[in-house]
């Protein structure tokens, strides 16, 4: 059974500063898929990124990128110039490719502090 | 807005009682969820359907009963229910499972038993 690890339970920053959200995750499978999903106060679970294990690239999506190493299986994320809006729990998911089941962590509350 | 809808948002039922959780799609998608989201556990996915055919029961106990008369709509009929229930239960749906497609989650219920 696949198991995702997200070891930071809470972290802030500063408003326009960085921010790294860790992941790591077990799988013996080779080929699988990462997510990142923001969930904030209003509970609206958010799709943030997404990376196919295949691709060597990392994923980006505007101020949102993951550094991703399949070798050490793991998958953090990072956010750029944070605003107040990101503030919310961050939940690292993974999806094996012959499948539909999301196996999400435990979460990060991100608070983003002006 | 992700195009997934669930009412109602909040719901507080005995443990006698007998109520619905309901979910609409718009997003033209064949495929919904329901997760349960617990205080300090991660996302449990409970059922997963599959052009209106239930494709995973995750060993869920029987007092939460799914149904899904078409792609559009899900519900999750509950009775007998416990306080241990109480749980924000999410809803998600996606193009056809098990082609790694992307889950998009409506806002959830919160659900309170007493």
């Amino acid at each position: 059974a696949q198991t995702v690890t997200q070891s930071q339970p809470e972290m802030s920053v500063q408003e326009a500063e960085t921010v790294t959200l860790s992941c790591t995750y077990d799988t013996s499978e080779s080929n699988y898929y990462l997510f990142w999903y923001k969930q904030p106060p209003s509970r609206q679970m958010i799709l943030v990124i997404r990376q196919e294990a295949y691709k060597q690239q990392n994923a980006t999506e505007n101020r949102f990128s993951v550094n991703f190493q399949k070798a050490a299986k793991s998958f953090s994320l990072k956010i750029s110039d944070s605003q107040l809006g990101d503030t919310a729990m961050y939940f690292c998911a993974f999806m094996q490719a012959a499948g539909n089941k999301l196996t999400f962590g435990g979460g990060t509350r991100v608070l983003v502090k002006p | 807005e992700t195009g997934v809808t669930q009412t109602p948002r909040h719901l507080v039922m005995g443990m006698t009682n007998k109520k619905s959780l309901k979910c609409e799609q718009h997003l033209g998608h064949n495929a919904m969820y329901w997760y349960k989201q617990s205080a300090k556990k991660p996302l449990e996915l409970m059922f997963v359907y599959n052009f209106k055919e239930q494709t995973e029961n995750n060993s869920v106990p029987s007092r939460f009963s799914p149904e899904c008369p078409n792609s559009s709509h899900l519900f999750l009929h509950l009775h007998t229910l416990q306080p241990e229930d109480s749980a924000l239960y999410l809803c998600a749906s996606s193009r056809p499972a098990g082609n790694q497609e992307t889950q998009y989650f409506g806002p959830g219920t919160r659900l309170l038993v007493l």
